[in-house]
């Protein structure tokens, strides 16, 4: 079963305006990651955060990590047309080793029109 | 851009044929992801390796086996193609316990 999920799962706003997106996860992690996915393409990591931290800030996007609650969420400001893209959290759960492994929701569409 | 291609990015295939795709990537990381990606679920693992030769289990192994003899490259093996597994498979590496990057995706359709 996922790990992570995303809320909602689809988001469309109006260019200018914040987005701001979710997600849980189950288990006790070691970090939590945020990917950016453009139509076809391949994923693109936005930031990491570990669990120890409780928010991130990278350019327009802001992350925080509630462990207590297992939960997250990404906030992008000032959206752009650019920002369309589905987003996806992934959580690493792995107890160590030689085992890493991510878990990956399954995404939120954000639609930024012009 | 990391240094990862996937070959092909575009195949069709007969039910119960074999299916090689692969991965070769030039940033000489230690860990390679296969996952494939289906609508209304997300990203899923389907084996992953860690060294040369080292490779294990992810979420939906059934049905595919993987190869690692040299540290670019990491085979997916889809013994005997399924409609099921028609997907889009993606490729990631990753050099220690943090981000992945990804190739550009495998477009794979069995009819």
């Amino acid at each position: 079963s996922q790990q992570g999920e995303e809320d909602p799962q689809a988001l469309s706003i109006q260019e200018g305006e914040n987005a701001t997106m979710n997600c849980s996860y189950k288990t006790s992690i070691n970090n939590l990651q945020w990917y950016r996915q453009n139509s076809g393409r391949g994923l693109v990591h936005l930031i990491l955060i570990r669990s120890n931290e409780r928010e991130k800030h990278s350019g327009r996007l802001r992350v925080t990590l509630d462990t207590s609650k297992k939960s997250s969420s990404l906030l992008i400001t000032a959206s752009r047309a650019a920002d369309t893209a589905s987003y996806f959290c992934a959580t690493d759960a792995t107890s160590g080793g030689s085992n890493y492994k991510l878990t990956f929701g399954k995404g939120t569409l954000l639609t930024v029109n012009p | 851009d990391a240094g990862i291609t996937q070959s092909p990015r575009h195949k069709v295939t007969e039910t119960g044929t074999p299916v090689t795709l692969r991965c070769h990537q030039t940033e000489n990381h230690r860990y390679m992801y296969w996952y494939r990606q289906d609508p209304g679920h997300g990203l899923r693992l389907i084996h992953y390796s860690y060294g040369v030769k080292d490779t294990d289990k992810g979420e939906v192994s059934d049905g595919y086996s993987v190869s690692r003899s040299k540290t670019e490259d990491f085979l997916l093996t889809l013994e005997s193609a399924t409609s099921s597994q028609t997907s889009v498979y993606f490729c990631a590496i990753s050099e220690r316990r943090s981000e992945q990057y990804f190739g550009p995706g495998t477009r794979l359709t069995v009819t």
